[in-house]
């Protein structure tokens, strides 16, 4: 089983639409979850942290659930510049390397 | 935020030839970096961590002789592909961790990335 499972899509959603993504990791004892973006022949940029109580930045939205060692994020309002590649990404302890999903691609089109 | 260069941004060489890759953290130390492939439409792979002052712990797969790794700094890490082939070509990316905790959660910061191309 990989440590780090996504849907690799791609999701094609129109603007404005509302798209969740999912994934699911293998160790429980994993510590640090993340979403991160990767566009197009670009290095990953942080998106936002996941914690246990779910948080939100604006349009978007990430839930963990350690019980069942899965995570979301979901998308409001898509706009054209959110087309990417969204990547999950889980840490199992502090100092050591992030471990990389594969990646969902979303494209939004007007 | 905090930035990590790489350079070169973007190589092509012979197949044979070695490449250099640096990856410099330039406004906070870095105890650990990482170094990471990526091949096309798939997932970034780590390929070994590097600490400042010790050896690098490479993960399974991953040929230390031939991909050397020097971490002479707390801001300089250095990925030499040795006798480069074309299946080397891929997309290097180095990230540093932030040694004193940044905004106190474990920070890691990428590199833009170096895409090589072997001929």
């Amino acid at each position: 089983r990989k440590e780090v499972e996504q849907d690799p899509g791609p999701f094609n959603v129109p603007e404005g639409a509302t798209v969740a993504f999912n994934c699911t990791y293998s160790n429980s004892a994993s510590q640090s979850f993340f979403w991160y973006r990767q566009d197009c022949r670009k290095e990953p940029k942080l998106l936002m942290s996941v914690y246990s109580s779910g948080n939100e930045d604006g349009r978007f939205t990430a839930q963990l659930n350690r019980a069942s060692q899965y995570i979301s994020l979901l998308i409001r309002d898509s706009k054209l510049s959110d087309s990417a590649t969204y990547l999950c990404v889980v840490n199992s302890q502090a100092g050591t390397a992030l471990i990389f999903g594969k990646g969902t691609t979303l494209s939004v089109s007007s | 935020g905090a930035v990590v260069s790489q350079h070169p941004s973007r190589v092509i060489c012979k197949s044979g030839t070695s490449v250099k890759i640096e990856c410099r953290s330039l406004d906070f130390q870095a105890t650990t970096m990482f170094w990471y492939r990526q091949f096309p439409k798939k997932s970034l792979m780590l390929m070994a961590t590097s600490n400042e002052g010790s050896k690098a712990t490479y993960e399974q797969g991953v040929e230390k002789d031939k991909f050397l790794i020097n971490h002479a700094s707390l801001t300089l890490s250095t990925l030499t592909v040795t006798s480069a082939h074309p299946e080397d070509s891929s997309f290097y990316i180095c990230s540093a961790r932030d040694s004193w905790g940044g905004s106190g959660t474990d920070t890691q910061y990428f590199g833009p990335g170096t895409r090589l191309t072997v001929l």
